[in-house]
């Protein structure tokens, strides 16, 4: 089983509204991320969460703010963003590897709408 | 950040011929993977190459990790309408394996 789930599917939401995405894995993978894609370019790392600790910020605006409450959950807390945030955010996972091979396994995606 | 030079940026094919993608890189590569991607969804993961010289098959998909590890190959043959998508090449580093760099992708278009 390589799955990973994202709830919601969809997610339209106002400037000054609080939200969240949720991804979920079973797999014992100890890595897992966030990802931002826009339409017809390919995904741009967020986060990177290892063993349940924040490993890799890639600069992101603090209007993001990641959480991993255990090693199968990834949360993403959304407050005050702006319309130009709509796009497809992707949660991945990976067994951890920092050295080495690693794979990682996508879910399919939050589309997010920003008014 | 720096990506990958995959080619060609878009194909549209008749059903039934082949098709060929690929991406180079200037830099060394521990890893290549190729996704696809079709609309609204996530990218799922097709075929995963791990060693330089490795030649891998997933049904009509093959791929290979080329001998200098800076380029891979992905070959579709037989194409059928269910191929349409848009397929991503990504690579990791022996160093920070957890972050993958991309290719632009290569949008597959399909006239049955």
């Amino acid at each position: 089983d390589t799955e990973v789930t994202q709830t919601p599917k969809h997610l339209v939401m106002g400037m000054t509204n609080k939200k969240s995405l949720k991804c979920e894995q079973h797999m014992g993978h100890r890595a897992m991320y966030w990802y931002k894609q826009k339409a017809k370019k390919p995904p741009e790392l967020m986060f990177v969460y290892s063993y349940e600790k924040l490993s890799i910020n890639e600069s992101v605006p603090s209007r993001f703010s990641p959480e991993c409450p255990n090693s199968s959950l990834l949360n993403l807390h959304l407050h005050a963003l702006q319309p130009e945030d709509s796009a497809l955010y992707l949660c991945a996972s990976s067994q951890g590897l920092v050295v080495g091979t690693d794979t990682q396994y996508f879910g399919p995606g939050t589309r997010l709408t920003v008014l | 950040g720096q990506q990958l030079n995959q080619s060609p940026q878009s194909m549209f094919i008749q059903e039934g011929e082949d098709v060929s993608m690929n991406c180079t890189s200037s830099s060394i590569f521990n890893t290549w993977l190729w996704y696809k991607q079709e609309p609204g969804e996530g990218p799922v993961l097709l075929i995963a190459l791990y060693k330089a010289g490795e030649l891998t098959s997933n049904g009509r998909l093959t791929a290979q990790f080329g001998i200098t590890r800076k380029d891979s190959f992905l070959n579709i043959s037989a194409s059928i309408p269910s191929d349409v998508g848009i397929y991503f090449c990504a690579g990791s580093r022996l160093q920070g394996a957890q972050k993958l760099v991309f290719g632009q992708g290569t949008r597959l278009t399909i006239n049955p």
